[in-house]
């Protein structure tokens, strides 16, 4: 697609619930990046894949996230059993294969209630 | 290793005056250094980015950085603001492609008197 595009835009649920986001990246781009944005902070880097590869789960917060990119475009990020701490803005972002230069999505905020 | 300090959580400024944004880096590679933008609701926008090619970096709608090594500053600047540049700044380093994501600091909320 032209742009990077995130569904849904808004997710509430309930703590204890799994959510499973999703992210469609720049057609054309190779590399593509999970980050969290807690309220007032800068985002924070999660995890990334090259095509379906994914190097780096490094910044997941804990087993209960996990990211899937099975036939390198589409992407999702699940969180299992929320909690309220896992509210944030998620934000997924693309690169053109070896560039650094990233290209962001509008996010999906989330709320665990 | 990297990180960004964001040395203004706030800056205030009055419409037609220059902006300046502090940012201070560290990082144990030779970094790419970028400036995002963040309107209300909306999505990060590449503001520009530093590559080694000129130590003065020209980005979009009149802003500018210039890269000090000596001091490991990316100060973000314009000479004149406008309305339209209320918003949330970014400061963000990376290194080794981008292989370590970014990272970002804490961003500068930048507030513009009429």
């Amino acid at each position: 697609g032209a742009g990077v595009s995130q569904s849904p835009r808004y997710k509430v649920t309930k703590r204890g619930q799994d959510v499973t986001l999703r992210c469609d990246p720049i057609s054309s781009h190779a590399t593509l990046y999970w980050y969290q944005q807690a309220l007032g902070q800068g985002p924070e880097f999660l995890t990334y894949f090259n095509y379906e590869a994914q190097p780096d789960k490094s910044g997941l917060p804990s087993d209960r996230f996990s990211a899937e990119r099975p036939e390198g475009s589409i992407s999702t990020l699940t969180i299992q059993r929320t909690e309220q701490r896992d509210s944030a803005m998620y934000r997924c972002a693309s690169s053109l294969a070896g560039t650094d230069t990233q290209y962001f999505g509008p996010g999906t905020r989330l709320t665990v209630l | 290793a990297q990180s960004v300090t964001q040395l203004d959580s706030h800056v205030s400024v009055s419409e037609g005056t220059p902006v300046l944004l502090r940012c201070n880096y560290s990082s144990s590679y030779s970094p790419s250094l970028f400036w995002y933008v963040q309107h209300p609701n909306k999505g990060l926008q590449l503001l520009l980015k530093y590559t080694s090619a000129a130590t003065l970096v020209k980005g979009i709608n009149g802003f500018e950085a210039e890269f000090k090594k000596s001091e490991t500053s990316f100060h973000l600047t314009k000479p004149s603001a406008h309305m339209s540049d209320a918003a949330e700044y970014f400061c963000v380093v990376t290194a080794r492609g981008g292989a370590d994501g970014l990272t970002f600091g804490k961003g500068t909320h930048l507030i513009i008197q009429p």
